[in-house]
């Protein structure tokens, strides 16, 4: 089976702090995608990767920015923790040749 | 930033009812897939229909699409308790591998 594992399930921080969200995912996916949802308005994709050291903008990167060094591991980085950014985070990863995503099960950050 | 819509937004039927629920989609897309995410999860895929198919059935689910009209259905057959949960539909745009998601259908099935 196919897993994607993300490092916390649940997060506090503070407002100003720099936070560090990591997935893994281990079927080799070329594809790599960081969301956020929020009631109401569904999942919001923030950044992709779809190769090692390869990103590429979602329609919600303000405030965020990603790493991918290696093929099985992407970082999603809050630079400066703001309130609003207070969300569930999904990392999912597909495989370039059959698109269906496998999502890890969420961290829920909390910003204050 | 575009975004699909599922309607309804809730939908709540009896155990051993159909569920329909319908997404809508704006850009030129490759594929359709349906996912489902019970009780604030991550989602679990269901079915993929490509942009040159107009249906396909997996188990108790079937999925229409028409690209004519940007729009999909998904039917679950014969519901269950276990059903219970949220429904989003997410488009592939054409040429590359961005996903866009709906905001979801929540399904309630009462025993």
């Amino acid at each position: 089976d196919v897993k994607v594992t993300q490092s916390s399930r649940y997060l506090v921080k503070r407002t100003g702090e720099k936070v560090f969200l990591e997935c893994v995912q281990d079927m080799d996916h070329e594809n790599m995608f960081w969301y956020r949802q929020d009631p109401g308005l569904g999942l919001r994709l923030i950044y992709f990767s779809y190769d090692v050291k390869m990103k590429e903008k979602g329609d919600i990167p303000e405030g965020y920015s990603v790493s991918r060094e290696k093929k099985e591991r992407f970082s999603l980085i809050l630079e400066s923790a703001s309130t609003n950014q207070t969300s569930m985070y999904l990392c999912a990863s597909s495989s370039a040749t059959t698109y269906e995503q496998y999502f890890g099960p969420g961290t829920r950050l909390t910003v204050t | 930033s575009q975004q699909g819509e599922e309607d309804p937004q809730a939908l709540s039927i009896q155990e051993g009812e159909n569920a329909t629920m319908n997404c809508s989609y704006k850009t030129s897309i490759n594929n359709l897939q349906w996912y489902r995410q019970n009780s604030g999860r991550g989602l679990v895929h269901l079915i993929l229909i490509r942009s040159n198919e107009r249906e396909k059935h997996s188990g108790r689910l079937r999925v229409t699409l028409d690209t004519s009209k940007k729009s999909s259905s998904l039917l679950i057959t014969a519901s269950r308790a276990a059903d219970t949960a949220s429904y989003f539909c997410a488009t592939v745009t054409s040429g590359t591998y961005k996903y866009i998601f709906g905001t979801g259908t929540r399904l309630k099935v009462l025993a």
